[in-house]
């Protein structure tokens, strides 16, 4: 199992807005602001999205955000398109055993 | 343009070892921390190991620990994993990762801002 829990799948359709939500920790979400965000299409290698909680790379979309409430951290998509199906992974800092935790995944489908 | 690519996947028998090397470009390698983060197939990601942009830090998962080595070779901006006692469970497809943070001393943030296309590794008899 992973140590972050995510959502095995969310659903919305064309236009709308979901949020995948991610839930730790004290020793890693709740315990530092390296929250990251993946988008993972099939075959292909991880893309980040969002790091630092909530802040986005230079090229992506502002219409993916990202926040953090204690040990639970979430990933808001708005105005879904059908090219942001894909898998989604949060990632935090951690304290130990392993430096970095990933969640297991969030398959997203637009409908 | 910053680039990575691994090599040195492959067919392996249980306890066996391979070597999988990541050459990179496009940054200023010895400045950043870099991660090896692996994806059994139909799984989710999981964190290998992590090296300092010196080379003289080294973190492991526990699931590794005491079988794989990672190494970097600052001169020819080459990133590697030696894994030794290769079991079933270590079959997976392996990505190099850059840390997004410079710091040359330390592991960095744990947040990859670059990846490579990854190398599958298969354990089995």
């Amino acid at each position: 199992q992973f140590a972050l829990t995510q959502p095995a799948s969310v659903s919305g359709s064309p236009g709308q807005s979901i949020t995948i939500s991610c839930t730790g920790a004290n020793s890693d979400i709740g315990g530092y602001n390296y929250v990251s965000w993946y988008q993972q299409f099939p075959g292909k290698a991880p893309k980040l999205m969002i790091y630092a909680v909530n802040n986005r790379p230079s090229g992506i979309s502002d219409r993916f955000s990202g926040s953090k409430s204690g040990y639970t951290a979430s990933l808001t998509i708005s105005g879904l398109q059908a090219d942001d199906e894909a898998d989604y992974y949060c990632s935090s800092y951690s304290s130990g055993p392993s430096l970095v935790v990933f969640g297991g995944g969030t398959r997203l489908t637009v409908l | 343009e910053v680039h990575l690519l691994e090599s040195g996947g492959g067919l392996v028998q249980p306890g066996g070892s391979l070597r999988l090397s990541c050459t990179v470009s496009g940054f200023t390698y010895s400045n950043y921390a870099m991660s090896w983060v692996r994806q059994a197939p139909g799984k989710g990601l999981e964190w290998v190991s992590v090296i300092s942009g010196t080379g003289a830090d080294t973190y492991y998962a526990v699931s590794v620990k005491g079988r794989f080595t990672i190494s970097r070779d600052n001169s020819i901006n080459t990133l590697h994993l030696q894994m030794n006692g290769l079991r079933a469970e270590d079959t997976a497809i392996y990505y190099c990762a850059k840390d997004s943070t410079a710091n040359s001393h330390n592991f960095g943030s744990g947040t990859y801002d670059f990846w490579g296309q990854g190398t599958l590794v298969t354990v089995s008899s």
